[in-house]
This record gives structure tokens, C-alpha cells and sequence, in this order.
């Protein structure tokens, strides 16, 4: 079975533009949560979607929005992108329920000139 | 903010030693997590641990979770030069998202 794929693996924008980051689940789950990870430091949560509905949100500003489609696919779109966006975005997957395991993408890495 | 915290920030073995890092968290959880990540790589998930559960045990890997302490350690024991990596710790609180450690960086010298 495919694992979490993402796309594009490497993206470089300017200040100020915005940017679409996609994301496929594992078939079969319905979990998508989104992650920033900045060099040198742990994944900090941006969103969790489930069945297409928020499900939990962090610390990011209203820049960052995301959706979930009907297929369980993701997106994550950053507006007025700022210098300090530049990070690796990392997408997971699990299975519904408490205490399953997320299942990580290789992440898109996102560099703002 | 990052809830967990590592400890050590870095580490440095010998190939076959035993390899242990810590984690210490801020507040309740259903479980933790230890997860593996390969430079520039995605995450890797390794091992959870329930919060009504003490020891867990997988391959060389052991964890250990004391809520009363609220820390976590996982051990690697027999170290090879493949587990070179960054580990990190994550709790699940019950709101629906995971809060990652700093990460500890090992490396295991061939």
C-alpha cells in the first residue's frame, strides 16, 4: 500500500505570495493533521481535518487555512507568506480513534526569498 | 509551543552500546509516542505507550511512561549506525493533535 505521499517535495516563493501544499492519506484513513517543522526544532501542529471537518487547530495565524476533500486528500494554503514560513510542512495520517499512531509524509519543504 | 522536552539534546555512542532518551511532558495524556526521523525525512513512528501502561517493548526498543513523573524514556539497546537520527516524543491529550518534543540527535559511530 502507498504511504502518505506529498506534493511537491520543494517549493520556493517570494514574500507576500501564497501557496497550495497537498497531501494523500493512507487508503482507508480519514485523519489528516498538518505540522511545521522548523530546522533544529520538533513538528509544531497547525491542523487536524477529519470527514472534512476541523477536528483541532494550533498556534498559527489566520494565514494558514487548510481543507479536507471528499476523498480524504488535504490541502494546506499559506497567504502573505513571510519569511518566517520557511520550514519543512509535514502532512500525517491515521485511522480514526484515539491512540492510533500518525504515519508521516516525507514533507514539503517551503523556502520564502 | 512544544509540550515535551528531550533529554539529551544530542548524543553520541559507540556501535552496540545501549543507547537511552528521555522525555518529560506538561500535562495529562492518553498516550505518547516515539518517533524516528532520517535527516530531511518524514517522521517515523516507532512505539505508543497508553497512559495506563508502564513498559513497552519492541525489537530493541523499550519505553518506559510515569505519568506521576510525567516523563518517558526510550531505550535502544545494541546500537547500529542505521539508527543514527533525530527521536522525538509526542502526547496525545485528547484534543484531537499530537505535541512533539524538541528531540534528542543521535548518532552512532561505526
Amino acid at each position: 500500500d502507498a504511504g502518505v505521499t506529498q506534493s511537491p517535495t520543494h517549493l520556493i516563493k517570494t514574500r507576500g505570495q501564497h501557496v497550495t501544499l497537498r497531501c494523500s492519506p493512507i487508503s482507508g484513513h480519514k485523519s489528516v493533521s498538518w505540522y511545521q517543522q522548523v530546522l533544529g526544532q520538533g513538528p509544531q501542529f497547525i491542523f487536524q481535518y477529519y470527514e472534512k471537518e476541523e477536528r483541532g487547530r494550533g498556534n498559527f495565524p489566520d494565514r494558514f487555512s487548510a481543507r479536507q476533500f471528499p476523498n480524504y486528500s488535504s490541502e494546506l494554503n499559506v497567504n502573505a507568506l513571510l519569511l518566517g514560513d520557511s520550514a519543512l510542512y509535514l502532512c500525517a495520517s491515521s485511522s480514526q480513534g484515539y491512540n492510533q499512531p500518525q504515519h508521516f509524509g516525507d514533507g514539503t519543504r517551503l523556502s520564502i526569498l | 509551543s512544544q509540550q515535551g522536552e528531550e533529554d539529551p539534546q544530542a548524543l553520541s555512542i559507540q556501535e552496540g552500546e545501549n543507547a537511552t532518551m528521555n522525555c518529560s511532558y506538561k500535562t495529562s495524556i492518553n498516550n505518547l509516542q516515539w518517533y524516528r526521523q532520517n535527516s530531511g525525512r518524514g517522521l517515523v513512528h516507532l512505539i505508543l505507550i497508553r497512559s495506563n501502561e508502564r513498559e513497552k517493548h519492541s525489537g530493541r526498543l523499550r519505553v518506559t511512561l510515569d505519568t506521576s513523573k510525567k516523563s518517558s524514556s526510550l531505550l535502544i539497546t545494541a546500537s547500529r549506525a542505521a539508527d543514527t537520527a533525530s527521536y522525538f516524543c509526542a502526547t496525545e491529550g485528547g484534543t484531537y493533535k499530537y505535541i512533539f518534543g524538541t528531540g534528542t540527535r543521535l548518532k552512532v559511530l561505526a
